[in-house]
């Protein structure tokens, strides 16, 4: 059965502090994903990656990194985390095709 | 204009209703239409994709209007595990690598009621 894991289901955390969220599949898909999710604005790309050590910004990368190490693990970094950073943050990966595999999601709270 | 338009509802219906939502997409140039479903706290899960020639799969129709650059859910005889948001997905931008650039809708909130 297709999964994709995410370190955390829930994080809390202190304005500055630098933020780590895991993302691992076990598929073996090339592709992998960071959105977050609000309210009223729907999902937004983050990065995605489509190789190992290969990244590509997506439509609101200000404010994070990411990693890419190994071709199952995909991890998104605030180097300094804000207010405004609070979110629901989701993982997805795919092959080719276009069904993409979500992560059960990160709540973070920056406080 | 977003790229993907939905209503976010909420539609209230009863159970055993026949309950139908659009979608519009600005990219006429989208290939790929799908709908996902996202339960509360849960993460989304491809429901269907949608085909030109509209696709059914149980009591879910799908259809697609390229002309209008809309595509619709029909749910029939609704149940209570219905009730989720229904996000309308749109495959645009090519990515570096290959694949497309999936662009989500804010999604459609469902509650099928007793």
């Amino acid at each position: 059965d297709v999964k994709v894991t995410q370190s955390s289901r829930y994080l809390v955390k202190r304005t500055g502090e630098k933020v780590f969220l895991e993302c691992v599949q076990d598929m073996d898909h090339e592709n992998m994903f960071w959105y977050r999710q609000d309210p009223g604005l729907g999902l937004r790309l983050i990065y995605f990656s489509y190789d190992v050590k290969m990244k590509e910004k997506g439509d609101i990368p200000e404010g994070y990194s990411v990693s890419r190490e190994k071709k199952e693990r995909f991890s998104l970094i605030l180097e300094s985390a804000s207010t405004n950073q609070t979110s629901m943050y989701l993982c997805a990966s795919r092959s080719q095709g276009n069904e993409q595999f979500f992560g059960p999601g990160t709540r973070l709270t920056v406080l | 204009r977003k790229e993907v338009e939905q209503d976010p509802g909420p539609f209230n219906v009863p159970e055993g209703a026949t309950v139908a939502f659009n979608c519009t997409y600005s990219n006429s140039a989208s290939q790929s239409f799908f709908w996902y479903r996202q339960d509360c706290r849960k993460e989304p899960k491809l429901l269907m994709s949608v085909y030109s020639s509209g696709n059914e799969d149980g009591r879910f129709t799908a259809q697609l209007n390229r002309a209008s650059q809309y595509i619709s859910l029909l749910i029939r005889d609704s149940k209570l595990s219905d009730s989720a948001t229904y996000l309308c997905v749109v495959n645009g931008t090519l990515l570096t690598g290959g694949g497309n650039k999936l662009t989500f809708g804010t999604g459609t909130q469902l509650k099928v009621e007793l």
